[in-house]
C-alpha cells in the first residue's frame, strides 16, 4: 500500500473557524491531490500540486487554499469553514509518467469534516 | 470538460453470481485512461482495474474485468463469482492523456450489495 496518511481523521468545527488538513506521503511522489467526496458527486478535485510550491486549482477550489513546502506534505486549509464544506476529504498521490503511463492515483484514508 | 456518468446508483447481486456495473464518459480526446475504484465501508479508495484507451484488449484482474467500448465511450466493470467482500461503492474515473496534472474525473458511484 502506498504510504499516505491524513490527519486528523475526524474533525468537528464551528462555522467561521479556520481548519487545516494534512496529507503526508512517504513515496516521494511529485503529484499530490485533494478531493472532497459528497453523496451523488463521487470525488471532486479541490486543488493539486505538481511539486514543491507548485499548486493549481481544481473543479471546486472556492473557499480552499493549499500549500506544499515539502515533497511529503500537502496541506489543505479552509480559511473560514462553512456548513457546505462538511464532507469527506481525500488526499491522493500519483507517480510520475516515466514510472507508469497510467499515473494511477493512490488515496489516503480520508478525513471526515463536520462544520456546525 | 470531460464527464463521467454511472447510471446505476445501486446494484445487487447474489453471492457467486456475476454483475456488471456501467460507466459512460464524454470526451473528444483519443488518448486517455480509465479506472475503476472500490470504496468499501472502511472508506479506503482501492484501485481495482485500469485501461488505456489505445489498448483494444480489455483489462482483467482476477475476478474483475472490463468491457471497454471506445466508440460508444463505455467502460463497464464485470465482477465474476461475486463475494461478500465485493460489497462497496464503485467509482469509474477518467484521466486525460494530455493533462499534465494527471487529474481524475469521477462518476457519481454505484453502490453494490452482495446477497448471501
Amino acid at each position: 500500500d502506498a504510504g499516505i496518511t491524513q490527519s486528523p481523521r475526524h474533525k468537528v468545527t464551528e462555522t467561521g473557524t479556520p481548519v487545516t488538513l494534512r496529507c503526508h506521503q512517504t513515496e516521494n511522489h511529485r503529484y499530490m491531490y485533494w478531493y472532497r467526496q459528497d453523496p451523488g458527486h463521487g470525488l471532486r478535485l479541490i486543488h493539486y500540486s505538481y511539486g514543491v510550491k507548485d499548486t493549481d486549482k481544481g473543479e471546486v477550489s472556492d473557499g480552499y487554499s493549499v500549500s506544499r513546502s515539502k515533497t511529503e506534505d500537502f496541506l489543505l486549509t479552509l480559511e473560514s469553514a462553512t456548513s457546505s464544506q462538511t464532507s469527506v476529504y481525500f488526499c491522493a498521490i500519483s507517480p510520475p509518467r516515466d514510472t507508469t503511463p497510467y499515473n494511477e492515483q493512490f488515496f489516503g484514508p480520508g478525513t471526515r469534516l463536520t462544520v456546525l | 470538460a470531460q464527464t463521467v456518468t454511472q447510471s446505476q446508483p445501486e446494484m445487487s447481486v447474489q453471492e457467486a453470481e456475476t454483475v456488471t456495473l456501467s460507466c459512460t464518459y464524454d470526451t473528444s480526446e483519443s488518448d486517455y485512461y480509465l479506472f475503476w475504484y472500490k470504496q468499501p465501508p472502511s472508506r479506503q479508495m482501492i484501485l481495482v482495474i485500469r485501461q488505456e484507451a489505445y489498448k483494444q484488449q480489455n483489462a482483467t484482474e482476477n475476478r474483475f474485468s472490463v468491457n471497454f467500448q471506445k466508440a460508444a465511450k463505455s467502460f463497464s466493470l464485470k465482477i465474476s463469482d461475486s463475494q461478500l467482500g465485493d460489497a462497496a461503492m464503485y467509482f469509474c474515473a477518467y484521466r486525460s492523456g494530455s493533462n499534465a496534472g494527471n487529474m481524475l474525473t469521477f462518476g457519481g458511484g454505484t453502490r453494490l450489495m452482495v446477497k448471501p
